[in-house]
């Protein structure tokens, strides 16, 4: 099973509203990531979690607040977000330690569409 | 540092044409080289990947890709599209961390 889900699919939300994104993935992998995707632009890395730990914050706004409760889950809480937040929110994981194993392939899930109103 | 190019941010075939989409990268240390797909409204889906073994590679849907070191290059490439071919595809580079590519649209035109 090289499945990775996320609910939901799609999220409405006004700017004082907090909402959270799920990940999951049951092929036993240490490392997961979320990414936001504007349109007609490639994925952009916001976080990564390795063995459960926050390895790398690529500088994101604290208005985004992610979360892994176990190896098989990664969260990211939205809160007081803006307009321009409104995106598509990938989540992949990797086999390996984290980001730092170049040979990874990582496998990405359907994604959850945002809109920030 | 390590980046990607895609020339051509969208490519138009005809269906049973040749599909050719241009990746060239740039990196300090091997580099181990992706392919993406992303079909509208879904996540990433990889179709092959370089990890310095064979240069040619062999992918899912008829897709391969050549590491060409003295060219900087790892094109993708598939003899004849098909119509479900249309979609996004990113070229992806890791050697410290990944970096995506910008992307190139494939349309097939029947």
């Amino acid at each position: 099973d090289t499945e990775v889900t996320q609910t939901p699919k799609h999220l409405v939300m006004g700017m004082t509203n907090k909402k959270s994104l799920k990940c999951e993935q049951h092929m036993g992998h240490r490392a997961m990531y979320w990414y936001k995707q504007k349109a007609k632009k490639p994925p952009e890395l916001m976080f990564v979690y390795s063995y459960e730990k926050l390895s790398i914050n690529e500088s994101v706004p604290s208005r985004f607040s992610p979360e892994c409760p176990n190896s098989s889950l990664l969260n990211l809480h939205l809160h007081a977000l803006q307009p321009e937040d409104s995106a598509l929110y990938l989540c992949a994981s990797s086999q390996g330690g984290g980001h730092l194993k170049s040979t990874d392939t990582q496998y990405f899930g359907p994604g959850t569409r945002l809109t920030v109103l | 540092a390590q980046s990607v190019t895609q020339l051509g941010s969208h490519v138009s075939v005809s269906e049973g044409a040749l599909v050719l989409l241009r990746c060239n990268y740039s990196s300090s240390v091997p580099p181990y080289l992706f392919w993406y797909v992303q079909y509208p409204n879904q996540g990433l889906q990889l179709l092959l990947k370089y990890t310095s073994a064979a240069t040619l590679v062999k992918g899912i849907n008829g897709f391969e890709a050549e590491f060409k070191k003295s060219e900087t290059s790892f094109h993708l490439t598939k003899p004849s599209a098909h119509m479900s071919d249309a979609a996004e595809y990113f070229c992806a580079v890791s050697a410290n961390d990944m970096r995506f590519g910008a992307g190139t649209r494939l349309t097939v035109k029947p």
